[in-house]
């Protein structure tokens, strides 16, 4: 069955450690998105990338960074330099020109 | 300025009740798709339905319904019948711009609307 797979979907880290989170899709999307979602405050946007080896930045991009060296894959990392990390985080997919976005099952990042 | 307001923060009702979930949106593009998605506790996004800004015809998919007027730019969204599982939260988007250009457009988010049916 094509889908997004995250992976864990629970993360625990100390503080001033990077970690990077997973996010591979089979789906044959070419665009994909990392959004973070807080208690209250919806979806914002991280990152995106339109096609391989390109990203964007998205409305809160700072302390945060990805690759996109393949396809299927768009891990995000989360820097020391993010102030305020714990969240729950959703990778998503789609065609450009399509609008019909499918998102992952999401980690929970938890940082101590 | 994008925006996308869903004034309803939480709603309980009994099951079998009908409930209405409002969203209201802000945008001064031409072309716009609408959006909403059901959030389970299990925390994962589930397309329900997207709507172009040229297409005012109400959309039925089995319990669930759509009201789209663009001159009062809402998106609401019922559910008829409710169900213990339809209890989730709710959130409506809007994507601007011309998505027929390969630009994928990124998707601007209500709050979210917390619903609770309740046996």
């Amino acid at each position: 069955d094509g889908g997004i797979t995250q992976s864990p979907k629970y993360l625990f880290r100390k503080e001033g450690q990077n970690v990077t989170l997973s996010c591979e899709q089979n789906l044959n999307h070419d665009a994909m998105y990392w959004y973070r979602q807080d208690p209250g405050q919806g979806l914002r946007l991280i990152y995106y990338s339109q096609i391989v080896n390109d990203f964007q930045k998205g409305d809160i991009a700072e302390g945060y960074s990805v690759s996109r060296e393949k396809k299927e894959s768009f891990p995000l990392t989360v820097t020391s330099a993010q102030k305020n990390p714990t969240a729950f985080y959703l990778c998503a997919s789609s065609i450009p020109g399509t609008s019909g976005t499918i998102f992952g099952p999401g980690t929970r990042l938890t940082v101590l | 300025a994008q925006k996308v307001t869903q004034a309803q923060t939480e709603i309980s009702v009994v099951e079998k009740e009908d409930v209405t979930l409002d969203c209201v949106y802000e945008t001064r593009d031409t072309t716009y798709y609408l959006f909403w998605y059901k959030q389970p506790p299990s925390g994962e996004l589930v397309f329900l339905i997207r709507r172009n800004s040229f297409d005012e015809q109400n959309e039925i998919s089995g319990r669930y319904s759509w009201n789209f007027q663009k001159s009062t730019s809402s998106f609401n969204f019922t559910i008829t019948a409710s169900q213990v599982v339809d209890s989730a939260v709710y959130f409506c988007a809007l994507s601007g711009g011309d998505v027929n250009a390969g630009n994928n457009r990124k998707l601007i988010w209500g709050l979210g609307t917390s619903l609770a049916v309740n046996p």
